[in-house]
């Protein structure tokens, strides 16, 4: 079955900080992986992705994801935090068969601290 | 920009009543999907369509149903709502296989 994890139910970072939120997935194959944010009462947005090429990924809002085989990971990451960052963040992996399928993560909230 | 946009930002019903949640985006995708949130459980799929008047199951159709009638439509139908539908339901549309889905903001249905 295919699906990812993340870890962590909530982040906290001072503001200023490098973050990090963690992603793992289980794909029997090359994944199709997804970083959305969502702020409160809002829908998702998408921020980045990771199709094939360079395991570093550039997005939206200074974000950036590092996609790693070996660890079968792809934590988003960004090197200094705003408070304005704080939200809800999932990651989701395209089904390697069904291209119409994504599987989500339960989601971590980001808490930024000035 | 894409935009999807969900007819009803809240929505209380009773139980046992037929409900319709309307969506509309605005790019002429030919992939749509309904969403449901809950906490601690990420989003699950209830269904897509992938074009008019097409449509395939996702993890949780039980209870649900859809209408694609034109392009840029896509309508969940709750048939006889009970209180375990309570949830946010968010719609989304897709171009393309390798491309992101765009979200609508999501309608927070209350069945009481």
């Amino acid at each position: 079955a295919q699906s990812v994890a993340q870890p962590e139910d909530q982040v906290n970072v001072a503001e200023g900080n490098p973050l990090t939120v963690k992603c793992t997935y289980s794909v029997s194959g090359n994944p199709y992986l997804f970083w959305y944010v969502q702020y409160p009462n809002r829908g998702l947005q998408f921020l980045l992705k990771y199709i094939t090429g360079d395991n570093l990924v550039k997005g939206s809002y200074g974000f950036e994801a590092e996609f790693n085989k070996s660890q079968t990971s792809f934590h988003l990451k960004k090197p200094s935090a705003l408070v304005s960052d704080s939200a809800l963040y999932f990651c989701a992996v395209r089904d390697i068969a069904d291209f119409n399928k994504f599987y989500f993560g339960s989601g971590t909230k980001l808490n930024v601290k000035p | 920009d894409v935009k999807v946009t969900q007819s009803s930002r809240y929505l209380v019903k009773r139980t046992g009543e037929k409900v319709f949640l309307e969506c509309v985006q605005d790019m002429d995708h030919e992939n749509m999907f309904w969403y449901r949130q809950d906490p601690g459980l990420g989003l699950r799929l209830i269904y897509f369509s992938y074009d008019v008047k097409m449509k395939e199951k996702g993890d949780i159709p039980e209870g649900y149903s859809v209408s694609r009638e034109k392009k840029e439509r896509f309508s969940l139908i709750l048939e006889s709502a009970s209180t375990n539908q309570t949830s946010m339901y968010l719609c989304a549309s897709r171009q393309g296989s390798n491309q992101p889905q765009h979200f609508g903001d999501g309608t927070r249905l209350s069945i009481l």
